[in-house]
């Protein structure tokens, strides 16, 4: 059965540093999304990337956060400089072409990478 | 916007016996769907069952059932004949049908925990 995979799965860093969290949606998945989830919180929206560029992003997704998809598999979560806040578990997800009648398709989630920044 | 709100932080319950979750939420929209994730220690997101709010007929999955209001705005999640798997945090998700609008609005949610 097809799967979203994320890397790493645990990522540590130091404050101020920047890093690129990775995911390989599934393959013919045409939507991907960014969530996190602070410890002991609720999952949050973070982005949604359609079609090469940003389709909708929450007002957590300021400046120092960017998305990218360099070739046809990866879709990479950036952290320009990090901040002890940034500190979650981030989860990405893909869905389907939205074909039918209905815009939705089930969205499937990775494992997740836990960021720690210290 | 939307908003989802699950009222039970925690909740346990016996092996084997039946438990619900609540969940309500907030929208002035008419084509939405809804959802309840499980997320077991290993912090995986797994779909548990989903509801099209343009269906009257409740969603069923095996011993999984939704109790669907939707002029109350409320979505709760049944489970039946219990099992120490069940044990897990449950997010209720909420999902608008519109283009540009693609994000997954979730709960608080709710830590269940299944006593052998």
């Amino acid at each position: 059965e097809p799967e979203v995979t994320q890397t790493p799965s645990h990522q540590v860093t130091q404050m101020g540093q920047e890093v690129i969290l990775r995911c390989v949606p599934i393959s013919n998945h045409l939507y991907f999304y960014w969530y996190r989830q602070i410890l002991g919180q609720k999952v949050e929206f973070l982005v949604s990337f359609y079609n090469n560029e940003i389709s909708e992003k929450s007002e957590i997704f300021d400046d120092q956060f960017s998305v990218e998809r360099p070739d046809g598999s990866n879709f990479t979560l950036k952290i320009r400089s990090t901040k002890l806040e940034d500190s979650a578990m981030y989860f990405c997800a893909s869905s389907g072409t939205s074909g039918g009648d209905l815009p939705y398709n089930e969205q499937f989630f990775g494992p997740g990478t836990r960021l720690t920044v210290l | 916007a939307q908003t989802v709100t699950q009222s039970q932080p925690e909740m346990s319950v016996q092996e084997a016996e039946t438990v619900t979750l609540s969940c309500t939420y907030d929208t002035s929209e008419n084509n939405y769907y809804l959802f309840w994730y499980k997320q077991p220690p290993s912090r995986q997101m797994i779909l548990v069952i989903r509801q099209e709010a343009y269906k009257q007929q409740n969603a069923t999955e095996n011993r999984f059932s939704v109790n669907f209001q939707k002029a109350a705005k409320s979505f709760s999640l049944k489970i039946s004949d219990s099992q120490l798997g069940d044990t897990a945090m449950y997010f209720c998700a909420f999902f608008e049908s519109n283009f540009g609008n693609e994000k997954l609005t979730f709960g608080t949610g709710t830590r269940l925990t299944i006593i052998p």
